[in-house]
């Protein structure tokens, strides 16, 4: 199986700003990607994120808004750029081991 | 696009069985995920069906058949614990996970 964690796991910031949320896997994943949920919602993916190269975004989702970097096989970060309250969700972070795809605990942003 | 479905509630009592359907049309196929997610946390994986058949891991099973685009998850001997969100998922030819909306479980005494 894989670990991951995320920081933060929660954060209220104010409309205009930026937030970057970490996540490590506890070992090397193939695949990470990056999902958001809003609330009483199902999971989205926002994008792929790729190892030295830039991330593959879903329709919906640009990279100026959530630019994400993965420099290793066990970490990465997604930013959620010129905040609004529409932007308030949990973000989750996956990586996907041996056919298996697991979540890290996710990140609780409410955006005021 | 994608199109998965699931009832969106369903109610048990304690010690009984509940069966989850999920159905799904999908532009590719790579695999079948159910996930278990409680208020506030994250999914939790809870079995993975990439061929027809019944995947069986203690009071959980999980039957999928491809030509009907058919899955459900069977939970057994209910327990309070298990009310909770029931994510089905499936699995894309690019590995990314298309999920349906989700079954909430509420288990009674």
């Amino acid at each position: 199986s894989a670990v991951i964690s995320q920081k933060p796991s929660r954060d209220i910031c104010q409309r205009g700003t930026s937030l970057t949320i970490q996540c490590q896997v506890d070992s090397q994943v193939t695949m990470m990607f990056w999902y958001r949920q809003q609330p009483g919602q199902s999971l989205t993916l926002i994008a792929t994120a790729n190892q030295g190269s830039e991330a593959t975004y879903e329709s919906g989702f640009v990279i100026d808004k959530f630019p994400i970097s993965r420099p290793n096989l066990t970490f990465s970060t997604l930013t959620v750029s010129n905040m609004s309250p529409e932007d308030s969700s949990i973000y989750l972070c996956s990586g996907m081991k041996v056919e298996t795809q697991y979540f890290g605990p996710g990140t609780r942003l409410l955006v005021l | 696009g994608q199109n998965i479905d699931q009832p969106t509630e369903m109610t048990a009592t304690e010690g009984a069985i509940v069966q989850i359907n999920c159905t799904y049309q999908t532009s590719g196929f790579n695999g079948l995920f159910w996930y278990q997610q409680h208020a506030g946390e994250a999914p939790t994986f809870l079995s993975y069906n990439v061929l027809d058949g019944l995947e069986e891991k203690g009071r959980f099973s999980s039957f999928l058949s491809r030509s009907k685009g058919y899955s459900y998850l069977l939970l057994k001997e209910l327990q309070m614990k298990d009310s909770a969100s029931y994510l089905c998922a499936v699995r894309l030819n690019d590995y990314k996970l298309s999920f349906g909306a989700g079954t909430t479980v509420t288990v009674r005494a």
